[in-house]
């Protein structure tokens, strides 16, 4: 079984300020890690995956992650934030080959505030 | 990219009905399709995982006879409450994968208030 931990749940940032999130998993196998981003009243977005290959990710809207194996973790940061970066940020993790079937499994979220 | 929409967009309803919720890949086919349960400022729990043209398999405390899923075609997926009581409104969200993109991706959820 996996789990997820987001080990913070709010974080206000001041607009055009670095910003990361942290994600923590565990499991007993490979792992394919995510982040999300969920607007107000909305589904969720995928910023960026991991699957294998190089550690560092990039995805949508200017945020990468680094997948640490040894500290298992995947933590999500960008370099300047914006005002339209606030959202709510889900780490999750799947397991298995055919991980497109597999469970995820969430974090608690992180509540990313930017501050004008 | 892929879409997955979901219809109704918020619903309201009285104590005793039954609502359903439809859950559509708009261009893709999507085998297995998933249905969350959001709770407000939570995450997401998976409550169950639909694969077409076979039973749902549901997450430990799911009540299947409650939160009747079906899957009857490769691009649909529909969700059933049953008998809603207040204690059923939440936000619900669908996910959808063909087994051949390598990610789930999500409809914009269907909020369901039940008075």
């Amino acid at each position: 079984a996996q789990s997820v931990t987001q080990l913070d749940s709010q974080v206000p940032v001041f607009e055009e300020a670095p910003v990361e999130l942290r994600c923590n998993y565990s499991s007993s196998v490979s792992v394919y890690l995510f982040w999300y981003v969920q607007y107000p009243n909305q589904g969720l977005q995928l910023l960026l995956k991991y699957l294998s290959g190089s550690t560092l990710v990039k995805g949508i809207n200017g945020f990468e992650a680094e997948f640490n194996k040894s500290q298992t973790s995947f933590h999500l940061r960008k370099p300047s934030v914006h005002i339209s970066d606030t959202a709510e940020y889900f780490c999750a993790v799947s397991a298995g080959f055919n991980f497109g079937n597999e469970k995820l499994t969430f974090g608690t979220g992180t509540r990313l505030t930017i501050i004008p | 990219g892929a879409v997955v929409s979901q219809h109704p967009s918020w619903v309201i309803c009285k104590s005793g009905t039954s609502v359903k919720i439809e859950c559509r890949s708009l261009d893709f086919q999507a085998t297995t399709m998933f249905w969350y349960r959001q709770f407000p400022k939570q995450s997401l729990m998976l409550m169950a995982t639909s694969n077409e043209g076979s039973k749902a398999t549901y997450e430990q405390g799911v009540e299947k006879d409650k939160f009747l899923i079906n899957h009857a075609s490769l691009t649909l997926s529909t969700l059933t409450v049953t008998s809603a009581h207040p204690e059923d409104s939440s936000f619900y969200i669908c996910s959808a994968t063909s087994g051949v993109v390598d990610t789930q991706y999500f409809g914009p959820g269907t909020r369901l208030t039940v008075l």
